[in-house]
């Protein structure tokens, strides 16, 4: 069955400071990923996802991703955050063959940042 | 942009009570979710479905059901409430798109969530 697995469950960081959340997932097959973010108060919204393609990608708010086939791996990064980065972060995966859109998420991870 | 409402907020039920948590989506999608979000295990997926009538179980299936009459309409069943089902529950609708290949399957569209206390 496929897992994914946060490693950090809460960082605390300094404005300006870099950031990077750990994700790894358990699938043999080809899969689509994803990370999500939810601000206090505020919904679940897609950051950035990656299907095919150059392993690094951008996503909203100055965020990446890198997909790492070989470590099962989409780590979560940012140079520099900001206050306003305070949230909750989700990594995600969804099974290519799966015509369901089904995702399954990690546990979550986190972040505050102090002004 | 999408929409994904759900009816209730904020919902506080007695144990045994049969609960109905209800979601409306208004872009025409065919995939519909339901996740439970609980502090430290993430989401977590009950039911699913990609089409009217059409239902999947997900990891924690237990306890619940769910009906999906309308393409737009996901409702999710407590049959008799327990105090281990409080916790915020979560819909999802997302685009179907069949087949595999680069950018086949949509993300997900998240509602505001509904949290349910047992007591």
């Amino acid at each position: 069955a496929q897992s994914v697995s946060q490693h950090n469950h809460h960082v605390i960081l300094s404005e300006a400071a870099s950031l990077e959340l750990g994700c790894n997932y358990s699938y043999g097959g080809t899969v689509n990923l994803f990370w999500y973010v939810q601000y206090p108060g505020q919904h679940l919204q897609l950051l950035l996802k990656y299907f095919s393609g150059d392993p690094l990608v951008k996503g909203i708010k100055g965020f990446e991703a890198e997909f790492i086939k070989s470590k099962f791996s989409f780590n979560l990064r940012k140079p520099s955050v900001q206050w306003s980065d305070t949230a909750e972060y989700f990594c995600a995966v969804n099974a290519r063959s799966s015509n369901t859109g089904k995702l399954i998420f990690g546990q979550g991870t986190t972040l505050q940042v102090k002004p | 942009d999408v929409k994904v409402t759900q009816s209730s907020r904020y919902l506080v039920k007695r144990t045994g009570e049969k609960v109905f948590l209800e979601c409306v989506q208004d872009m025409d999608h065919e995939n519909m979710f339901w996740y439970r979000q609980d502090p430290g295990l993430g989401l977590r997926l009950i039911y699913f479905s990609y089409d009217v009538k059409m239902k999947e179980k997900g990891d924690i299936p237990e306890g619940y059901s769910v009906s999906r009459e309308k393409k737009e309409r996901f409702s999710l069943i407590l049959e008799s409430a327990s105090t281990n089902q409080t916790s915020m529950y979560l819909c999802a609708s997302s685009l179907l798109t069949p087949g595999q290949g680069p950018g086949m399957n949509s993300p997900l569209h998240f509602g505001n969530g509904t949290r349910l206390t047992v007591t």
